[in-house]
């Protein structure tokens, strides 16, 4: 089945940009979901559609989708988007819905 | 609002079973799709099951195929997962998921049910 690869961790500094990455065999053609999930909460979706933001979700929260790779990109980081983020896809060869491992976004 | 609240969770040993319920408010369940996610201790996000707002399609993941049945209530807004042939490997927090219909995104996230395996 589909399998999407994402680094363990990431580490930004406040206020830097911090950009998390979602690996897959031509993922490009795919839309790409991203959620962020902080400890012992239920994940929030917070880019749909490799782009698009759902309300409520600051401006400084953006997507990419190209190639092999998708890309969150969180501009200046706060303290308060430390956590960790998962990709995931609808694999249309199985139905199935697939995640990536995670990231754990350290600030 | 919408809410999805997951109840059913707990102890059971290898080889029960368990049944999980999702009530559900602040929007027509009827017209959508739903699914079940779990995440064990420390570990990612999984998912395991989805089901069409008429429960017609229904599809399951492979560590759970055969033996989880994903099932709705669309009279009493509600979503069920019969979990039975429990292993350790189950243990996790189970949660109630709104969309992942084809390309869409899970939508809506319950706050999740601990299920713990014993062995």
């Amino acid at each position: 089945s589909y399998v999407l690869t994402q680094a363990p961790s990431v580490s930004v500094a406040p206020g830097k940009t911090a950009r998390i990455t979602c690996g897959g065999d031509n993922i490009g053609i795919r839309s790409v979901h991203w959620y962020q999930q902080k400890p012992g909460q239920a994940p929030v979706l917070v880019i749909y559609n490799d782009k698009d933001r759902p309300s409520g979700i600051p401006e400084r929260f953006s997507g990419s989708n190209s190639g092999n790779t998708a890309t969150l990109t969180i501009a200046r980081v706060e303290a308060g988007d430390e956590a960790d983020y998962y990709c995931q896809v609808w694999d249309s060869n199985t139905d199935y819905r697939v995640f990536g491992e995670g990231t754990q976004l350290t600030v | 609002e919408v809410q999805l609240v997951e109840s059913g969770g707990g102890l059971a040993q290898s080889g029960g079973s368990l049944r999980l319920s999702c009530a559900v408010s602040g929007f027509t369940f009827s017209n959508y799709e739903m699914n079940w996610v779990r995440q064990a201790p420390g570990k990612g996000l999984e998912w395991l099951s989805y089901i069409s707002s008429g429960g017609r399609s229904i599809y399951y993941g492979d560590s759970v195929k055969g033996r989880f049945t994903i099932s709705r209530d669309n009279s009493e807004n509600s979503l069920y997962l019969q979990m039975n042939s429990l292993r350790a490997d189950d243990t996790a927090i189970y949660y109630c998921v709104r969309g992942g219909g084809i390309n869409l995104p899970f939508d809506t996230w319950g706050q999740g049910t601990l299920v713990t395996v014993s062995s």
